[in-house]
């Protein structure tokens, strides 16, 4: 299966910058999705990388790097409402059977 | 609103009782999942269902019993569960398995007693 690594836990400013790491390890790599989830509500789709390389949309940015296992999602003029946890997903192919697994999610929490 | 409604919100039942979970989903997608999110842990796939056809089954103990009667319903059926069973269940849908977008229900929270 895959192993999918991101922090915790994060604490930043009200409009700066946090980077959230994701490191993942799997044999037939089919995408990498980053998730937000508020407390108590369902996670909402951010972003989808399957090639390397930058993806932007708006305050939110998302990069991959196959080569090594490597993405991250970067929020921009943190807002108090991007306090939420942010979940790291990988889908891979077995046996022409798709397969998503998630991290455990990492809380952000943006302070005034 | 994604789309994808989950009731009810939250459920307390005791180890002896049945119960069961619905998901409704109204976007044409072929595809829906149930997956189960505990404190701390990663989501945990339960079950997916293709066309109406369960397609996976991530071994799940036999006192969970998903149902897909048509396109736009799921349901997880409950029975004698355990209190490890507690948690945060999530149904979700998408266009096809090779989605690039999932859309997810607001969960159910189960406590088991």
């Amino acid at each position: 299966g895959q192993n999918i690594d991101q922090p915790t836990e994060m604490t930043a400013t009200e409009g700066a910058i946090v980077q959230i790491n994701c490191t993942y390890q799997t044999s037939g790599f089919n995408g990498l999705f980053w998730y937000q989830q508020h407390a108590g509500e369902a996670p909402t789709f951010l972003s989808y990388n399957v090639l390397d390389g930058l993806e932007e949309k708006g305050r939110f940015s998302s990069f991959l790097s196959r080569s090594k296992g490597y993405s991250y999602l970067l929020l921009k003029e943190l807002q108090m409402k991007d306090s939420a946890s942010y979940l790291c997903a990988v889908r891979d192919i077995r046996s022409n059977d798709y397969k998503l697994s998630f991290g455990a999610g990492t809380t952000v929490t943006v302070r005034a | 609103e994604t789309g994808v409604t989950q009731t009810p919100r939250h459920l307390v039942m005791g180890m002896t009782n049945k119960k069961s979970l619905k998901c409704e989903q109204h976007l044409g997608h072929n595809a829906m999942y149930w997956y189960k999110q505990s404190a701390k842990k990663p989501l945990e796939l339960m079950f997916v269902y293709s066309l109406e056809e369960r397609v996976e089954n991530n071994s799940v103990p036999s006192r969970f019993s998903p149902e897909c009667p048509n396109s736009s319903h799921l349901f997880l059926h409950l029975h004698t569960l355990q209190p490890e069973d507690s948690a945060l269940y999530l149904c979700a849908s998408s266009q096809d398995r090779e989605y690039t977008e999932a859309f997810f229900g607001q969960g159910t929270r189960l406590t088991v007693v």
